[in-house]
This record gives C-alpha cells, structure tokens and sequence, in this order.
C-alpha cells in the first residue's frame, strides 16, 4: 500500500517570492508520483507527473518537482509566483500495478499576498 | 476534446428525494469515477467502471447508486441522503491504465 504526506496544509506568500510545497511518500513497491492542482470553485487538474526517466519535471506554467527516490519526495516548486497561483495542491502517488489506486495527499492551499 | 462535463453545477435536495448527477466525456477514455470531495479534504473515491463495468466500489453506501450506459457516460443516483452527505461529487476518466485522471468541475450536493 502506498501513503502521501503534505506536511503543510497552508503556505501563505508574497507575490513574485519563491515556493516550495512539501510531499513525502511511502510505498513498498515502485511508484509514479503527481501533482494535481484544484482553483477554486473547480475540479482537479494535473499539474505535473512523474512516471520514469529525468527525476526533475516541469509544467506549463513555471512549477517543477524532483523525484528523490532516497528521501522519499516530490517536493514542488516556483521560482516566482503570481496572484493566479492560488489554489489548492494535491500530491499523489500511485503504484505500478494496474490494480493500484491514486492516492491523494491532504492538500496544501496556497494563498499569494500582494 | 479534452473535458469531463458534470452537471448539474449544483443540486439542493431533500432527504427524501430521488435525483442523479450525470458526467459525460468524449475522450475515448475507458475509465471512470466517482469521488466525492468534502470541503478543505481530498477527494475520496467511490466508484470505478473499467470498460463499462463496475470495478471498484469503496464500501459505498447503497443510497449512492451508479450507472454506466456507455463508455462516454456515467450516473449517479442518489435516494434518500443524509445531510453529511453534502460535498462536492467530482467525476474524473482516464485510459486504461488510469495513470492520469482527467476531471471535471464538480456537482456540488447539498442535502437538507
């Protein structure tokens, strides 16, 4: 079986500062990892995935993660982030076998202050 | 196309009454769910259909009853709530090996 903590459930910060969010992981097998982002008001998006190869990952809009099989995480960061970042992140990890569920983490809001 | 569509947006039901949510996607994904999402939480999932058939059920109560027609739609009846059942209910699909979940924006229930 597999586990995700979001060690933080809000990190607030300035406009244009830097984030990280915080995700570890448990499992007994092999995982792929994600990050899912929810704006308010609407339903889950993916933000990023990591599924195998290059351990560092980036999406569209400037947020990367790094796979770090020793330490058990997928932290996600931005170098600079905008009002419009504001939402909700989701860590998730989901094992190889076909009959593996995704798992969610707990969320972590992400609040921009101007 | 790339959108899981949800409707109603949102639905107000009493607890005797009988209403459904309904999801539909054209992506040709052969996977689909039921979470329901209460507030500040992660979604927790209900159902999963696998090629039209119900794969998983999370130990849903039986007043949560779902339906897959076809492989572009999916229902969710419900009959006689409970107040907690008030949450957000997010459909998602995704292809068979159901790597990545597409989602749609939500049904939001409020049982009184």
């Amino acid at each position: 079986a597999q586990s995700v903590t979001q060690l933080d459930s809000q990190v607030p910060v300035f406009e244009e500062a830097p984030v990280e969010l915080r995700c570890n992981y448990s499992s007994s097998v092999s995982v792929y990892l994600f990050w899912y982002v929810q704006y308010p008001n609407q339903g889950l998006q993916l933000l990023l995935k990591y599924l195998s190869g290059s351990t560092l990952v980036e999406s569209i809009n400037g947020f990367e993660a790094e796979f770090n099989k020793s330490q058990t995480s997928f932290h996600l960061r931005k170098p600079s982030v905008h009002i419009s970042d504001t939402a909700e992140y989701f860590c998730a990890v989901k094992g190889y076998s076909s009959a593996s569920k995704i798992i969610f983490g707990s969320g972590t809001r992400l609040s921009i202050r101007p | 196309d790339t959108e899981v569509t949800q409707t109603p947006k949102h639905l107000v039901m009493g607890m005797t009454n009988k209403k459904s949510l309904k999801c539909e996607q054209h992506m040709g994904h052969r996977a689909m769910y039921w979470y329901k999402q209460k507030a500040k939480k992660p979604p927790e999932l209900m159902f999963v259909y696998s090629y039209e058939k119900l794969s998983i059920n999370e130990s849903v109560p039986s007043r949560f009853s779902p339906e897959c027609p076809n492989s572009s739609l999916l229902n969710l009846h419900l009959h006689a709530l409970q107040p907690e059942d008030s949450a957000l209910y997010l459909c998602a699909s995704s292809q068979d090996k159901g790597l990545v979940l597409t989602f749609g924006a939500g049904s939001r229930l409020t049982v009184l």
